[in-house]
This record gives C-alpha cells, sequence and structure tokens, in this order.
C-alpha cells in the first residue's frame, strides 16, 4: 500500500540554519504530496503541495521539489527562525482515491536562539 | 484558510464509559469530515471518512460500532468511542473539506486527547 516515510526527529537547530526534512514516498502512479506543519497547541496546517512531478511548493521561505525519479518530496528552508518550531508532516494523496491523505510519522523542528 | 474547532481539547474518563468528540468547521460547509487517531511518535491514522447526511466509511481494522460518527450537518461531526478502554486513549483529530474551503484541501482542527483510565 501507500506509504510515507520521514526523517525521525527532534531536529535541532540553530536560528539561521539552512533545513533539510527528508521525504519519500511509495505509491501507484502519480500522488499529489504536501507538507503540513502543526504549531504547539494548533491543527496541522497546508504548508505546500506540489501536484506532478518537477513542480516545486514553496511557502514562507520553506520549498519541495516533487522528484518522481527518487520518489522524494524533501522540504527545505534557507534560513529558519525561531517561530519554525514545530512538527512537520509529509503526506501523499494517491490520484483518484478520494481526499484520502496518507502521513509520514511527523519530524519535530526546535529552532534556538 | 478555514477554521476548525474540536470540542473538548483534552479528556479523561473511565474504563467502560462512552466519550463524545465534536468536530466543527467555523466559516464552511464541510460536505466530507475525516476522523484520524495519531499515537506518540506514530503518524495520523484514518479512521474514517463521512460526508454530510450519509453513513461514514470505516478503513479497514477500524471497529465502527466502536467508533460511531455522526455527519449530520454542514458544521458538525461527532465521533464516539463507546464502552472506552485503556487502548483507546490517544489523540484524534479531525479534517473537513469541502465548498468554500479551497475545494480538496483538508483543514485540520487542533485535535482531542482522549485518555482512558
Amino acid at each position: 500500500g501507500d506509504s510515507v516515510t520521514q526523517m525521525e526527529g527532534p531536529v535541532t537547530l540553530s536560528e539561521e540554519a539552512f533545513l533539510t526534512i527528508n521525504c519519500t514516498y511509495t505509491a501507484t502512479g502519480y500522488p499529489s504530496l504536501f507538507w503540513y506543519v502543526q504549531y504547539p497547541g494548533e491543527g496541522l496546517q497546508l504548508l505546500l503541495k506540489a501536484t506532478k512531478a518537477d513542480d516545486k511548493g514553496s511557502n514562507k521561505g520553506f520549498e519541495a521539489t516533487y522528484r518522481k525519479e527518487t520518489t522524494s518530496f524533501h522540504l527545505e528552508k534557507g534560513s529558519v527562525q525561531v517561530s519554525d518550531s514545530a512538527v512537520y508532516f509529509c503526506a501523499l494523496r494517491k490520484t483518484g482515491g478520494g481526499n484520502k491523505l496518507t502521513f509520514g510519522t511527523g519530524t519535530q523542528l526546535k529552532v534556538e536562539l | 484558510g478555514a477554521v476548525v474547532s474540536q470540542h473538548p481539547s483534552r479528556v479523561i474518563c473511565k474504563s467502560g464509559t462512552s466519550v463524545k468528540i465534536e468536530c466543527r468547521s467555523l466559516d464552511f460547509q464541510a460536505t466530507t469530515m475525516f476522523w484520524y487517531r495519531q499515537f506518540p511518535k506514530q503518524s495520523l491514522m484514518l479512521m474514517a471518512t463521512s460526508n454530510e447526511g450519509s453513513k461514514a466509511t470505516y478503513e479497514q481494522g477500524v471497529e465502527k460500532d466502536k467508533f460511531l460518527i455522526n455527519h449530520a450537518s454542514l458544521t458538525l461531526s461527532t465521533l464516539t468511542v463507546t464502552s472506552a478502554h485503556p487502548e483507546d486513549s490517544s489523540f484524534y483529530i479531525c479534517s473537513t473539506s469541502g465548498q468554500g474551503a479551497g475545494g480538496e484541501t483538508q483543514y485540520f482542527g487542533p485535535g482531542t486527547r482522549l485518555l482512558v483510565l
């Protein structure tokens, strides 16, 4: 079945450091890929998405590129801030699968001054 | 984005009792609502999908008689955990999608922490 694998956390970085959170997926066909972010005490929020190969999703300085050849959708940000501290979830939605999402386990990011 | 609330945010109950969790879409009509369960350090697992006015569709392995879902209106869905046991302790999250909510985009509630003693 479909699955999403993302790197385990927590990831601890200093402010202004470069961030990469790895995400790979297993799915048949051409799924849409997503990154969601969950700030403390809040619900998951859509951060960015990509719907086809080579698409790049971007938002709030974060970006991720849909790489079909490596089945990956790694999240990157050039310079993190303390306010980026949250849990990040990679997810996929299968084409023709309704609106069902399959999530990774989440990666906690802690950014320190 | 759309606003989704859940109530209560956390609940502690005795084994054998039933607990109802509400999920409300505050500013759009949620034609579809999803219920997820999340264990510590694990991903969100979809439990069921409900469409307004019809019976919920449960994922494989989820007991429909134990986790009762009602989606009676476009703004409210409820999940009732019947005869709760300690193994039902978990974090329950709802999400919504529908008209006026960006189409297929899901909007998530903040979650409900259930502890069964």
